[in-house]
């Protein structure tokens, strides 16, 4: 256990569906991310949250809206999606870079299908 | 040009050999660089954490920086099935969230 856990582990969703994948870290950390992983591609930063702020949107659709209420909890809502959507979601937390340390823990990862 | 570049393999290997894994980067700027290792349907793992040039040991691994020619290794010395996974680099800049990732090498030690 890396000290971040994600729920669900798996989802199948139609593309009118709504739904939401959650994080949790207990490992003090104040940054949180969003990462898509497709296949033979490398990872795809979504979002940072550095204090509950959100401070990247990597152009990502609209139809992906985060959450992060506090410091150890992240939400992806999840409504509309695509087929082209389908890949392993995964979460990671780490210090705040700008103490210099930049170790990102991740999340088992949530496998979407969208069908 | 992608950021950083990472031959997917994938590398098949005898249990005991050695294994070198390798990445390059275009960006003079990146000064921390990272191994992860992702089995099949977890999330990735850190494995190892240097901050600029030279090598660092941990058990039968080591990480080797070579910035002068944006180079960097990771060594696993008498690999074990156990090894089997898919390992990732990952670079990034002083002060920056963002960590630029290789496509990961896919590797299989046989017994």
């Amino acid at each position: 256990e890396t000290g971040v856990t994600q729920t669900p582990r798996h989802l199948v969703m139609g593309m009118t569906n709504k739904k939401s994948l959650k994080c949790e870290q207990h490992l003090g950390h104040n940054a949180m991310y969003w990462y898509k992983q497709s296949a033979k591609k490398p990872l795809e930063l979504m979002f940072v949250y550095n204090f509950k702020e959100q401070t990247e949107n990597n152009s990502v659709p609209s139809r992906f809206s985060p959450e992060c209420p506090n410091s150890s909890h992240l939400f992806l809502h999840l409504h509309t999606l695509q087929p082209e959507d389908s890949a392993l979601y995964l979460c990671a937390s780490s210090q705040n870079p700008s103490g210099g340390t930049y170790e990102q823990y991740f999340g088992p990862g949530t496998r979407l299908t969208v069908t | 040009q992608k950021e950083v570049e990472q031959d997917p393999g994938p590398l098949s290997v005898p249990e005991g050999a050695i294994v070198s894994l390798n990445c390059t980067y275009s960006n003079s700027a990146f000064q921390y660089f990272m191994w992860y290792r992702q089995y099949s349907r977890k999330g990735p793992e850190l494995l190892m954490y240097t901050y600029s040039s030279g090598n660092k040991e941990d058990g039968r691994f080591t990480a080797q920086v070579d910035k002068s020619s944006k180079y960097i290794s990771l060594f696993i010395r008498d690999s074990q099935p156990s090894d089997s996974a898919t390992y990732l680099c990952a670079i990034a800049e002083t002060g920056a969230n963002n960590l630029f990732f290789g496509t990961g090498t896919r590797l299989t030690v046989i017994p």
